[in-house]
């Protein structure tokens, strides 16, 4: 199967500009997350969708991040203003999520990451 | 919120040794807790997932084991060999096998992994 798509790969900005980051899920997915990874952290979870409801959003930003999954597939992820600490790789999740287990044991909360999104802000 | 601490956070064995990393958890309503692994560059991939109500998984050559009294589970990677090299991630959620899961992972710092030849 396809797997999750995300771009652009690559993004450097000024601080001070907007950016905007976009994710296709595998499809059927219906929970769909955005996390940052700073270089030399684990993945940071920032806001997580169930179809077009936002589930959880307490660690995104949200003075300059915000985040939306229109008709509970893509999904896009915009900062603005972006700050120097903004630099980081932001990669997109997506998972079945019903709640059953699938063949071989694996559960279908499986979350699997796109190629994410490095970002420098200079 | 949930806090996962991860250790260590670099470890370097030979070709053909065990390597162990060991994470440790705060919210005893985790039931959920999958390894991923990360080469340079690339995304984070699921190599194996453990739920609360098991204490030990295998696949191959990677185990986990689960202590929820003690808040901690342990990723066995047995017979090394330097395509394992990566950095590894721990994490720890809430899965509901019944119902609507609400899927937070909260991840662990990381392991870099070296598996000299």
């Amino acid at each position: 199967e396809a797997g999750v798509a995300q771009s652009p790969r690559y993004k450097i900005i000024e601080k001070r500009q907007s950016v905007a980051f976009w994710c296709n899920p595998i499809s059927g997915h219906a929970t769909l997350y955005w996390y940052q990874q700073i270089l030399g952290q684990g993945p940071k979870l920032l806001i997580q969708f169930q179809n077009n409801g936002v589930v959880d959003d307490s660690q995104l930003p949200k003075d300059r991040f915000s985040a939306e999954r229109l008709k509970g597939v893509d999904s896009t992820l915009k900062i603005q203003p972006a700050k120097l600490e903004d630099s980081a790789v932001y990669l997109c999740a997506s998972s079945l999520d019903t709640g059953a287990m699938v063949a071989g044991g694996q559960s279908t909360d499986t979350q699997y990451f796109g190629p994410g999104t490095r970002l420098t802000v200079l | 919120g949930e806090n996962v601490e991860q250790h260590p956070s670099t470890l370097s064995v030979q070709e053909g040794d065990s390597a162990v990393i060991k994470c440790t958890y705060s919210d005893s309503a985790s039931n959920y807790f999958p390894w991923y692994k990360q080469e340079l560059g690339k995304r984070p991939q699921l190599i194996i997932d453990i739920r609360s109500n098991v204490g030990e998984k295998k696949d191959q050559r990677i185990a986990v084991t689960l202590n929820k009294t003690a808040k901690h589970f342990s990723l066995h990677i047995t017979e090394t060999q330097p395509e394992d090299s990566a950095v590894y991630f721990c994490a720890a959620g809430f899965a509901n096998a019944g119902g609507t899961s609400y899927g937070k992972l909260t991840f662990g710092q990381g392991t870099i992994l070296t598996v000299h030849p």
